[in-house]
């Protein structure tokens, strides 16, 4: 099946820094999705793109559609200690079940 | 509104016993999905409804797996006998439809552990 590749794996950061991290496919996707997680719950989107080369903010957060389709990266600015958690990029491929793939997931910490 | 409720949120088995999960969606959601989150990896989909219909289960291993969607609103999932590699978190979501523009709602999951 497809499989997404997400980096870092886990990143340990001040509080105030910004951060990227960053997902790639060997296949083509229509949609990104980044959804964080805590610890026991569940994925919360963050950020939907929709279209190549897109790029979308939603607060201190920004995320682009790669324009090979391919890739996407999340930046989260001025880091605060609620961003700790672990962010998961998500891809939905063409066709009529449109199944979501995950990535295996960034762990952020921030330190104060 | 509400958010896609599942229960329990916690179960511990021992291995070749059976268990099953049960999800609501969140309210006039045609599409209801189940994943599997092993510790350290992300959501793996194992089934999708489209109202009571299956779209997608290719990932379900149905020699132990069972889900169904008999009314179009809940569903459970089933795993008989399970063996320790199922000790994960299963959470289910739900989408008004099943378009990519439509996005997925997760419920906080139900941990199982195989003893």
């Amino acid at each position: 099946g497809q499989q997404l590749n997400q980096s870092p794996q886990s990143m340990f950061i001040q509080e105030g820094e910004d951060v990227s991290m960053n997902c790639t496919s060997s296949s083509i996707f229509n949609t990104w999705l980044w959804y964080k997680q805590d610890p026991g719950e569940g994925p919360v989107l963050l950020i939907a793109l929709y279209k190549a080369g897109e790029l979308t903010s939603n607060g201190r957060l920004t995320a682009q559609f790669g324009i090979t389709r391919k890739d996407s990266f999340l930046n989260i600015s001025a880091s605060i200690p609620s961003d700790v958690g672990i962010y998961f990029c998500a891809g939905q491929s063409p066709g009529s079940a449109r199944q979501l793939t995950f990535g295996s997931g960034t762990q952020l910490t921030v330190l104060p | 509104e509400a958010g896609v409720a599942q229960s329990p949120r916690y179960k511990i088995i021992e291995k070749r016993q059976s268990v099953a999960f049960w999800c609501n969606p969140i309210s006039g959601h045609a599409t209801l999905y189940w994943y599997q989150q092993i510790l350290g990896q992300g959501p793996k989909l194992l089934i999708q409804f489209q109202n009571n219909g299956v779209v997608d289960d290719s990932q379900l291993p149905k020699d132990r797996f069972s889900a169904e969607r008999l009314k179009g609103v809940d569903s459970t999932l089933k795993i008989q006998p399970a063996k320790l590699e199922d000790s994960a978190v299963y959470l289910c979501a739900s989408s008004i439809t099943g378009s990519s523009n439509q996005p997925q709602h997760f419920g906080d999951g139900t941990r199982l552990s195989i003893l």
